[in-house]
């Protein structure tokens, strides 16, 4: 079955740590994304691929860094400069504007 | 700046009847309109979508409905079910990039 992938599906950070989360597709897409939702607010994109070895910021990139050395995979770094890193984080792939496929997510927690 | 709104947080309707989720829209050059569902603890899935050169979209028990002079776009589900409980976002697509609005929590009472 093809899907995306998402792990940990809980996670916990200390301050002043990195973390990395992993995104895994066999879906074939070229474009993945990373969103991140706050309680009563809608996804907000953290960066996006579209191709391999290329990606963009999106609205919220401070503090987080990407990867896309392989076409299936999109990992993403919370780094110590996330200020309120605390949130459930999505990633998505997709192959054309309607085709999106989002992850189960992935709840990352400071302590 | 919240391009795409959805004013009402929460909505409470009773089985068998129709849910209409309501949503606002701010540029003019978004080209798709979509409907995502989510659970707690997962990730949006797919509803439906509508073409910005349409006026409304139908499947099964769900019809959205877009009028482009007000930037308005809406959701319908009849009848509703107790699991059509969850969180509705309306998204729109701008060259292939999504913007979601804040979501608005649907709860069906059996």
């Amino acid at each position: 079955d093809g899907g995306i992938t998402q792990s940990p599906k809980y996670l916990f950070r200390k301050e002043g740590q990195n973390v990395t989360l992993s995104c895994e597709q066999n879906l074939n897409h070229d474009a993945m994304y990373w969103y991140r939702q706050d309680p009563g607010q809608g996804l907000r994109l953290i960066y996006y691929s579209q191709i391999v070895n290329d990606f963009q910021k999106g609205d919220i990139a401070e503090g987080y860094s990407v990867s896309r050395e392989k076409k299936e995979s999109f990992p993403l770094t919370v780094t110590s400069a996330q200020k309120n890193p605390t949130a459930f984080y999505l990633c998505a792939s997709s192959i054309q504007p309607i085709g999106y496929t989002f992850g189960s997510g992935t709840r990352l927690t400071v302590v | 700046d919240q391009q795409v709104k959805q004013n009402s947080p929460s909505l409470s309707v009773q089985e068998g009847r129709i849910s209409i989720l309501n949503c606002d829209y701010t540029n003019s050059m978004f080209d798709y309109f979509l409907w995502y569902k989510k659970y707690p603890a997962e990730g949006p899935t797919f509803l439906i979508s509508i073409s910005s050169i349409k006026d409304k979209n139908e499947d099964g028990r769900f019809t959205v409905f877009l009028n482009k002079s007000a930037k308005h776009l809406s959701l319908h589900i009849v009848p509703s079910q107790p699991g059509d409980s969850a969180v509705y976002f309306c998204v729109s697509s701008n060259t292939g990039k999504l913007i979601f609005g804040q979501g608005t929590t649907l709860q069906v009472k059996p």
